[in-house]
């Protein structure tokens, strides 16, 4: 089956640090890789996507290269501010899926401290 | 922009009672789902609809069924609330296969239920 594995957290690190969450899927067919945020009492937004091998998504300041060889999706940002404090899901969505379903990791919960 | 709105943030019931969560979005998609958010799980898909009165099981339905007769608005029901059906519960929508961005979700708030 399809799935998406991505690092336990909570993640905590101080202001201008450098963020990676790992993630990691596996998938039956090709499939299009998400990241969404989760600010505090809100919904998910998109953070960025990729749909296909080598494409990097990449939305205020945060980056993510779709890796078909290590089947992977890294999230990363260089210098992260509080406002960044938040849960981030990795998710995938296989392109023979007409109704454009998504399959969601875990969740990291991400804290930036002054 | 898309809004994606739910009927409530907040919601306390008892067991047995039958809940009902509603959730409108205002940009025309065709796609709405209904997931539920546990910590440690992630989201997990309760339910979707592709379009009015039509609805497919996700991977979660047991306890759970859904209405959709207007294209805008997709309700959870809960026929019997059950104490671990305690969960936030998120609604989200997206455009129909064939156009450009259809699986790119946009999601609601979120209804926070605890069934005692």
């Amino acid at each position: 089956g399809n799935s998406v594995t991505q690092m336990e957290g909570p993640v905590t690190l101080s202001e201008e640090a450098f963020l990676t969450i790992n993630c990691t899927y596996t998938a039956t067919g090709y499939p299009s890789l998400f990241w969404y945020v989760q600010y505090p009492g809100e919904g998910l937004q998109l953070l960025l996507k990729a749909t296909k091998a080598d494409d990097k998504g990449s939305n205020k300041g945060f980056e993510a290269t779709y890796r078909k060889e290590t089947t992977s999706f890294h999230l990363e940002k260089g210098s992260v501010q509080v406002s960044d404090s938040a849960v981030y899901f990795c998710a995938l969505a296989l392109t023979t899926d007409s109704w454009g379903k998504l399959q969601f990791g875990a969740g990291t919960q991400v804290v930036v401290t002054p | 922009d898309v809004k994606v709105t739910q009927s409530s943030r907040y919601l306390v019931k008892r067991t047995g009672e039958k809940v009902f969560l509603e959730c409108v979005q205002d940009m025309d998609h065709e796609n709405m789902f209904w997931y539920r958010q546990d910590p440690g799980l992630g989201l997990r898909l309760i339910y979707f609809s592709y379009d009015v009165k039509m609805k497919e099981k996700g991977d979660i339905p047991e306890g759970y069924s859904v209405s959709r007769e207007k294209k805008e608005r997709f309700s959870l029901i809960l026929e019997s609330a059950s104490t671990n059906q305690t969960s936030m519960y998120l609604c989200a929508s997206s455009w129909g296969s064939g156009r450009l961005y259809y699986n790119e979700q946009f999601f609601g708030p979120g209804t926070r239920l605890t069934v005692l």
